[in-house]
């Protein structure tokens, strides 16, 4: 079974700032794709950001990137230039193909500080 | 194009009775998931349809079921309601197909059972 491990329940940045977001899956399978999700206190989820296992670069979305480590089984998330608008909680999320079961993390609430 | 939506977006039923959810896709997605969401557990998949199929389940009893119309639109019911099911109850809609299999979430249903 695939678990996907998130490790800081909470996290502060300051606006402008830089903030990095760590996230650990356990998984024997080769393909398969990573996802992290924000959802502000709206509850409304929304893709931040996704990496195919098979893909070597790093995915990157404006101010979010990825550090995806495939040997370590390693996917953070950084978020660059904080802004307010960043304050959610963020989930990791593993997806195995062809299969849409989609597994998260427990989160990690992020409060961007002025 | 408009998004996953979702009704009723709050509901409160008493331990024993019975509710449908119901959840709308964007226009062209046949792949319907859903989610449960509670503090304690997190983010728990419950089951995805796609074509009217049941084509993924996740660990929960056969008192959560679910649907899905020839229009892409799915429901799911969940009967002898247990104070444990409150939840905020998420569904997701995607293509189904391909690669990407990208998941677009609906603002949820916050379920209170008393």
């Amino acid at each position: 079974a695939q678990t996907v491990t998130q490790s800081q329940p909470e996290m502060s940045v300051q606006e402008a700032e830089t903030v990095t977001l760590s996230c650990t899956y356990d998984t024997s399978e080769n393909n398969y794709y990573l996802f992290w999700y924000k959802q502000p206190p709206s509850r409304q989820m929304i893709l931040v950001i996704r990496q195919e296992a098979y893909k070597q670069q790093n995915a990157t979305e404006n101010r979010f990137s990825v550090n995806f480590q495939k040997a370590a089984k390693s996917f953070s998330l950084k978020i660059s230039d904080s802004q307010l608008g960043d304050t959610a909680m963020y989930f990791c999320a593993f997806m195995k193909q062809p299969n849409n079961d989609m597994r998260f993390g427990a989160g990690t609430r992020l409060t961007v500080k002025p | 194009k408009a998004g996953v939506t979702q009704t009723p977006r709050y509901l409160i039923k008493t331990r024993g009775q019975q509710v449908t959810l119901s959840c709308s896709p964007i226009s062209g997605h046949r792949s319907v998931s859903w989610y449960q969401q509670t503090p304690g557990q997190g983010l728990q998949f419950l089951f995805e349809y796609f074509s009217e199929t049941q084509r993924n389940k996740g660990n929960f009893p056969g008192r959560f079921s679910g649907r899905q119309f020839s229009n892409s639109r799915s429901e799911m019911n969940v009967s002898t309601l247990e104070l444990g099911d409150s939840a905020l109850y998420l569904c997701a809609s995607c293509t189904g197909t391909g690669l990407s299999n990208e998941q677009f979430f609906g603002p949820g249903t916050r379920l209170t059972v008393l």
